[in-house]
């Protein structure tokens, strides 16, 4: 098992530019999130997924949106790319809530 | 969820234990406590979870105060490996999909 998979590990964006982080998990969760974590801060959560074709808001949802089509994938799509978007980027996933979650290696993502 | 309180940081010598204190004083009867831990720039890692009795795995144990107002988790024999920052969570079983994180415990082993 990979577990879960991120990519791009590094993107720099240029403001008002869009971009999609792509997350992936071959553990067949039902459940997956996405959170950002900034310099020194703990994670917040952006966006979380129950299944396929089901998503709800986090902590923080403005300027982001998520799809859920598949159990494997769930990115996140960043319209009008912010510096206040500037952030770590991790992706979840877990068999049942609130069971442990498996995090992905992360996005870093740089908005200048 | 119920607020948690960590130190900030800690530091424990290296084949020590390590033992991470965590105050949650308002703690609900139906919500869990769970820990995870962060090295330096990797996602989160889940550690251990329990409800009113002492846990152990293969990482760790996780002793919870019979008042359920506070926990310690504790790192048998601390490594190089465990030096990382440690959050205490809260939340109930169901219904909750969101696991807050705070700034958690940053626990430097030494060696």
């Amino acid at each position: 098992n990979a577990g879960v998979t991120q990519t791009p590990k590094f993107r720099i964006l240029k403001i008002g530019q869009s971009m999609t982080l792509q997350c992936t998990q071959d553990m067949n969760h039902n459940y997956m999130y996405w959170y950002r974590q900034d310099p020194g801060m703990g994670l917040k959560l952006i966006y979380y997924s129950v299944g396929a074709g089901i998503t709800d808001k986090g902590e923080v949802p403005n300027g982001y949106n998520v799809s859920r089509s598949t159990t494997e994938d769930f990115p996140l799509r960043l319209e009008l790319a912010a510096p206040s978007q500037t952030s770590v980027y991790f992706c979840a996933s877990s068999l049942t809530s609130p069971y442990e979650q498996y995090f992905g290696p992360g996005t870093r993502l740089t908005v200048t | 969820d119920a607020k948690t309180t960590q130190p900030p940081s800690m530091d424990c010598a290296e084949g020590r234990a390590a033992n991470l204190p965590c105050n949650h004083s308002t703690i609900s009867g139906n919500e869990y406590v769970y820990w995870y831990r962060q090295i330096h720039s990797q996602g989160p890692q889940y550690i251990i979870h329990g409800l009113k009795n002492n846990e152990t795995n293969e990482m760790a144990s996780l002793i919870i105060t019979e008042d359920r107002k506070s926990s310690t988790l504790i790192l048998p024999h601390a490594t190089l490996r465990d030096t990382a920052v440690y959050y205490c969570i809260v939340r109930v079983t169901f219904g909750n999909e969101k696991l807050t994180f705070g700034t958690g415990t940053r626990l430097t082993i030494i060696p």
